[in-house]
């Protein structure tokens, strides 16, 4: 298994401003994914963390605004930028050892509210 | 568009009886499917797979049935139990993309005492 911490677990920012969360693994993965849960919605993948390259993004996420970066096997940050209150959700980091989901773990999320 | 959808939001289930969690799916595609279970202020955890060429499998105290037909799979939980009390997510995967899976939005499992 993996065990992912990551943080803030929660944040309160003001809009226009921008807020990056960390991810980390404890242990080498081999896919790295961020998450956004909006209110009263499924989970929705953002991107995948690349190793040392740029993130692919899925339909309806830019990297202008969800620039992603993944330094290394088992960091990653996602940052929310020029944030409106229509970003206010719950973001999550997972990560992956294999498999078809069964080895997929995730970190605790972070809470964000736009004011 | 939700391809895959749980649609009671909640469930309240007596401790020692039969919580069955359901959701569906709309793509005919699909052909893995998983749940997750999810306490507060947690990530998800992985509970319970099955592929599309079963109709049903089992761990422990959890089952869960796959009506291809009806594009349907419930997860069974028996005998229910205080722990269980948590926000339960389908979710399926697509043969075309290993990577990405397609979440419901979840069924919030209460146990009552």
């Amino acid at each position: 298994s993996a065990v992912i911490s990551q943080k803030p677990s929660r944040d309160i920012c003001q809009r226009g401003t921008s807020l990056t969360i960390q991810c980390q693994v404890d242990s080498q993965v081999t896919m790295m994914f961020w998450y956004r849960q909006q209110p009263g919605q499924s989970l929705t993948l953002i991107a995948t963390a690349n190793q040392g390259s740029e993130a692919t993004y899925e339909s309806g996420f830019v990297i202008d605004k969800f620039p992603i970066s993944r330094p290394n096997l088992t960091f990653s940050t996602l940052t929310v930028s020029n944030m409106s209150p229509e970003d206010s959700s719950i973001y999550l980091c997972s990560a992956s050892t294999g498999g078809r989901g069964e080895k997929l773990f995730f970190g605790s999320g972070t809470q964000l509210s736009v004011l | 568009d939700q391809q895959v959808k749980q649609n009671s939001p909640s469930l309240s289930v007596q401790e020692g009886r039969i919580s069955i969690l359901n959701c569906d799916y709309t793509n005919s595609m699909f052909d893995y499917f998983l749940w997750y279970k999810k306490y507060p202020a947690e990530g998800p955890t992985f509970l319970i797979s099955i592929s599309s060429i079963k109709d049903k499998n089992e761990d422990g105290r959890f089952t869960v049935f796959l009506n291809k037909s009806a594009k349907h799979l419930s997860l069974h939980i028996v005998p229910s139990q205080p722990g269980d009390s948590a926000v339960y997510f389908c979710a399926a995967i697509p043969p075309y993309r290993d990577d990405k899976i397609i979440f419901g939005k979840g069924t919030r499992l209460h146990i009552l005492p």
